[in-house]
Order: structure tokens, then C-alpha cells, then sequence
């Protein structure tokens, strides 16, 4: 079945500092999602990526599509405490497949 | 508006008993999903319903059931509860059972089994 990778597992990031996480599926994808949750808390939609290479910025936030459809990544610049939290891409197919996550934690 | 809710928040268990948890989707909304989410893990995906007719089905035992209602609402039922079941059960509506749509999670119900 469908299975998405998501590396790193953990990110300690310095308050400022930027850092990426990538996310990598065993087959072509029609569409990823992007959702974030807090700890405590439950996932919330990010963002869609649809088209081979589209790049999507949300502010400090700079999603990627692959060009093969098989891979994303997630870049954040100057990392603030509010980042704080577990990004996971989706496989969005007849059902979500989640990630495994990467948990990021922020070092004032 | 409201967005999706669902009962109970938290919720005590034994092995052996049964549960069962309830979702209201977002007004609007025609398609509720469960996901079992075990702690430091991703949701994994459990059913999805969509206009009262089972649309897709993860890898769970028979002993996990669902259903949705004429007014879109859902029910996620788990017999003989096992110690592994104990997890944060997420609900999360979609305006259609479209691949491409949004879905919103509800803030889920916390399972705990003895």
C-alpha cells in the first residue's frame, strides 16, 4: 500500500535558524497535504500541493513539490516558538495517509 | 460556525468492553473520517463515510465499526477493547469524499483502556 517517510523524526531547531523537512512517498502522489499539530492539540490543514515542482510560501513557510510527484519538503525560516510542533505530509488518495511526523522543537 | 466536534473528550475503558464515540462534522459537510492516533505516532486512517455509505476502510479488525447518519453525523463503535486500543481517536469532515478536499479535524476523544 501507499506509505509516506518523513525525515527527520525529531528537529531541534535554535530560535532563528531555519531548517527543512522532507517527506518521501514509494509512489507518484496526485496531491500531498501539509498539517500541523501542536502538542495537545489535533492536525491542522497547511496546505495542498497539486502540480509537479509547485512551490507554495506561507509566510516563513516554503512547501515543494517534487518534480516526480514522489517527494516534498517543508522549509521554515527564522524558526519562532510558535512553530513548535508536529508537521506531518499526507498522501491524499481515497484515504489520508499520514507521515510518521517530524517534531519540532524549538531551543530559545 | 462550528467546527467538528466530537464526544467525549476523554473516556476510561476496560479490556473487554465496548465504546463508542460520536462526530458532527462542520455544517456542510458530507464526509466524516475516522484516524486512531497512538502517542508519537501519525493518525492512521480507520474509515471513511461519505453521504451514509462507507467510502474507504484501513487495516483495523472487525472489532472497529462506524456508521454515518442522515444528518451527516458519525459514530465509531469498538468492541472487545484490547490495552492497544487505548489512543486519541480523531474524526475529520470534508465537504465531499474528494481525495483533494481539506479535511477538518475535530479535537478528538481520548481512549484510555485498562
Amino acid at each position: 500500500g501507499q506509505q509516506v517517510m518523513q525525515i527527520p523524526q525529531y528537529q531541534h531547531v535554535q530560535e532563528g535558524e531555519d531548517f527543512t523537512t522532507y517527506c518521501n512517498s514509494s509512489t507518484t502522489l496526485s496531491n500531498i497535504q501539509w498539517y500541523k499539530q501542536r502538542p495537545g492539540g489535533h492536525p491542522v490543514f497547511l496546505i495542498q500541493l497539486v502540480k509537479s515542482g509547485e512551490v507554495k510560501k506561507q509566510k516563513r513557510l516554503t512547501f515543494q513539490f517534487g518534480e516526480a510527484k514522489k517527494n516534498s519538503s517543508l522549509h521554515i525560516t527564522a524558526t519562532q516558538t510558535t512553530d513548535v510542533g508536529t508537521y506531518f505530509c499526507t498522501a491524499a488518495g481515497n484515504k489520508l495517509t499520514f507521515g510518521g511526523g517530524t517534531r519540532v522543537l524549538v531551543k530559545p | 460556525d462550528a467546527g467538528v466536534t466530537q464526544s467525549p473528550t476523554h473516556l476510561i475503558k476496560t479490556r473487554g468492553q465496548q465504546v463508542t464515540l460520536r462526530c458532527s462534522p462542520i455544517s456542510g459537510h458530507k464526509s466524516v473520517s475516522w484516524y486512531q492516533q497512538v502517542l508519537g505516532q501519525g493518525p492512521q486512517f480507520i474509515f471513511q463515510y461519505y453521504e451514509k455509505e462507507e467510502r474507504g476502510r484501513g487495516n483495523f479488525p472487525d472489532r472497529f465499526s462506524a456508521r454515518q447518519f442522515p444528518n451527516y453525523s458519525s459514530e465509531l463503535n469498538v468492541n472487545a477493547l484490547l490495552l492497544g486500543d487505548s489512543a486519541l481517536y480523531l474524526c475529520a469532515s470534508s465537504e465531499t469524499g474528494d481525495a483533494k478536499n481539506i479535511q477538518y479535524f475535530g479535537a478528538g476523544t481520548r481512549l484510555s483502556v485498562l
